[in-house]
């Protein structure tokens, strides 16, 4: 397993502004992933942190309204841009950590943001 | 893209009644399929997983059954506790470099009753 830490758990944002989320992982990990939670809803996968590299998008979600860093195997950010309340959701950075069988995520707590 | 159907949204069962899971998927190049259990205001936390080479894998309680031929793969709990009342979501995700790429099921909401 690994421990993820992400900051903030939560946070209250107003609109137009950003804000960049922190995860932090205990020990190098293979693959990074960004995923977003709305309200009562399921995940859906923002990105692939790639290490060294800009990250991997999934159809709908671009660099300029989430730009993601990864600049070494155990830490990256998110950052939520020029939000609107639609952005109001929980992030979740969830990690391989390639010790154990291909595919076994762990998430973190997730960051809570509420936009208004 | 892929897309995966989960049902029923909501599963309301007696303690020690078992509990069944459904999800399909659309996209026959997934052969990776986990289950995440998410209590309320914590994190998804993976219960078990499949992979297309095997048909069934229990752990325990836990059970989930995979039909290629079909594009299903369901998800049993036996013995059910108060405990393991939370949301529970399958997923689906190609492998390879695409293990992490999880695809999500709208979710099932289980309450178990003691």
């Amino acid at each position: 397993s690994a421990v993820i830490s992400q900051k903030p758990s939560r946070d209250i944002c107003q609109r137009g502004t950003s804000l960049t989320i922190q995860c932090q992982v205990d020990s190098q990990v293979t693959m990074m992933f960004w995923y977003r939670q709305q309200p009562g809803q399921s995940l859906t996968l923002i990105a692939t942190a790639n290490q060294g590299s800009e990250a991997t998008y999934e159809s709908g979600f671009v660099i300029d309204k989430f730009p993601i860093s990864r600049p070494n195997l155990t830490f990256s950010t998110l950052t939520v841009s020029n939000m609107s309340p639609e952005d109001s959701s929980i992030y979740l950075c969830s990690v391989d950590t390639g010790t154990g069988l291909p595919g076994e995520l762990f998430f973190g707590e997730g960051s809570r943001l509420t936009v208004l | 893209g892929e897309n995966v159907e989960q049902h029923p949204s909501t599963l309301s069962v007696q303690e020690g009644d078992s509990a069944v899971i459904k999800c399909t998927y659309s996209d026959s190049a997934s052969n990776y399929f986990p289950w995440y259990k998410q209590e309320l205001g914590k994190r998804p936390q993976l219960i078990i997983d499949i992979r297309s080479n095997v048909g069934e894998k229990k752990d325990q309680r836990i059970a989930v059954t995979l039909n290629k031929t079909a594009k299903h793969f369901s998800l049993h709990i036996t013995e059910t506790q108060p405990e393991d009342s939370a949301v529970y979501f399958c997923a689906a995700s190609r492998g390879g470099t695409s293990y992490g790429k999880l695809t999500f099921g709208q979710g099932t909401i289980l309450t178990v009753h003691p």
